[in-house]
C-alpha cells in the first residue's frame, strides 16, 4: 500500500515551458487535492476534486489545470510556468466528508521556476 | 468567511520543556479537527484529529489536544518535548460537510537539545 504518491520529485522549468504532476493515490479515496506551500503562507488550496470527472477551484487556481479521468489520479498542469510558481506542491486525498475528511499527503514536488 | 489561527508562528524550547500551541477556529457549528506535523523536508502527518467524543484527544508520539467548543479552540500539548520534535505544525479545521480543510499559516517548533 503506496498511499499517496507524486512524480516527479523535483523539477526546474524554465519561464513559459509547461509541465504536468502526477499524483496517485491507491486508497479508493474519493477527494483529492492539490497546494501549494510557500515560506510564511502555510499551505493554500489549488484546485481538488470530489470525485473521478469532477474537479473545483480552491484559492490560489490561476495559472494551473486540474484533470481527475481516473479515480487513483489527480493531475495538476501548469501551461506557462512563472516564476511566483516556484514552491512546494503536495497532493492529498481522503475519503470524503463520510469520515470527517481526514487527508492523507504525498511526499511533495519541488518546483523552481527560472 | 471561515478562518484558522495560529496564534505562535515561531516557537524555541528547550528539551524537556512543556509545549502548548494555540489553535482557534471561527466556526459555530460541528468541526472536525486536526493536527498534522511536517518535519524539515517532509509530507504532513497526522498527529491526532477531534471528530467527536471525549473532547481530549492523545495522538501519536507523546502529543495531545483539547477541544474547547466554547473557546472554538483545538490547542496541542505535549509534556516534555524532544529534540526530534523540532518540525511545523498545523492545525487544520472542516467544519461541517464542507469538502475541504481550512488550514492555519502553521507554527515552527525548533527544540534545542
Amino acid at each position: 500500500n503506496a498511499g499517496v504518491t507524486q512524480t516527479p520529485k523535483f523539477r526546474v522549468l524554465k519561464t513559459g515551458q509547461s509541465m504536468t504532476l502526477l499524483c496517485a493515490q491507491d486508497m479508493n479515496h474519493e477527494y483529492m487535492y492539490w497546494y501549494r506551500q510557500d515560506p510564511g503562507m502555510g499551505l493554500r488550496l489549488i484546485h481538488y476534486s470530489v470525485g473521478e470527472g469532477t474537479t473545483a477551484k480552491g484559492e490560489v487556481p490561476d495559472g494551473y489545470n486540474v484533470s481527475r479521468l481516473k479515480k487513483q489520479n489527480f493531475l495538476l498542469g501548469l501551461e506557462s510556468a512563472a516564476p511566483s510558481q516556484t514552491s512546494v506542491y503536495f497532493c492529498a486525498s481522503s475519503y470524503g466528508t463520510s469520515q470527517g475528511n481526514e487527508q492523507f499527503f504525498g511526499p511533495g514536488t519541488r518546483l523552481t521556476v527560472l | 468567511a471561515q478562518s484558522v489561527s495560529q496564534h505562535n508562528h515561531h516557537v524555541i524550547l528547550s528539551e524537556a520543556a512543556s509545549l502548548e500551541l494555540g489553535c482557534n477556529y471561527s466556526y459555530g457549528g460541528t468541526v472536525n479537527l486536526f493536527w498534522y506535523v511536517q518535519y524539515p523536508g517532509q509530507h504532513l502527518q497526522l498527529l491526532l484529529k477531534y471528530f467527536s467524543g471525549d473532547p481530549l484527544v492523545k495522538g501519536i508520539k507523546g502529543f495531545e489536544a483539547e477541544f474547547i467548543k466554547s473557546k472554538f479552540s483545538f490547542n496541542l500539548r505535549k509534556p516534555s518535548v524532544q529534540w526530534s520534535d523540532t518540525a511545523e505544525y498545523f492545525c487544520g479545521c472542516g467544519p461541517g460537510n464542507n469538502r475541504k480543510l481550512i488550514w492555519g499559516l502553521g507554527t515552527s517548533l525548533a527544540v534545542n537539545p
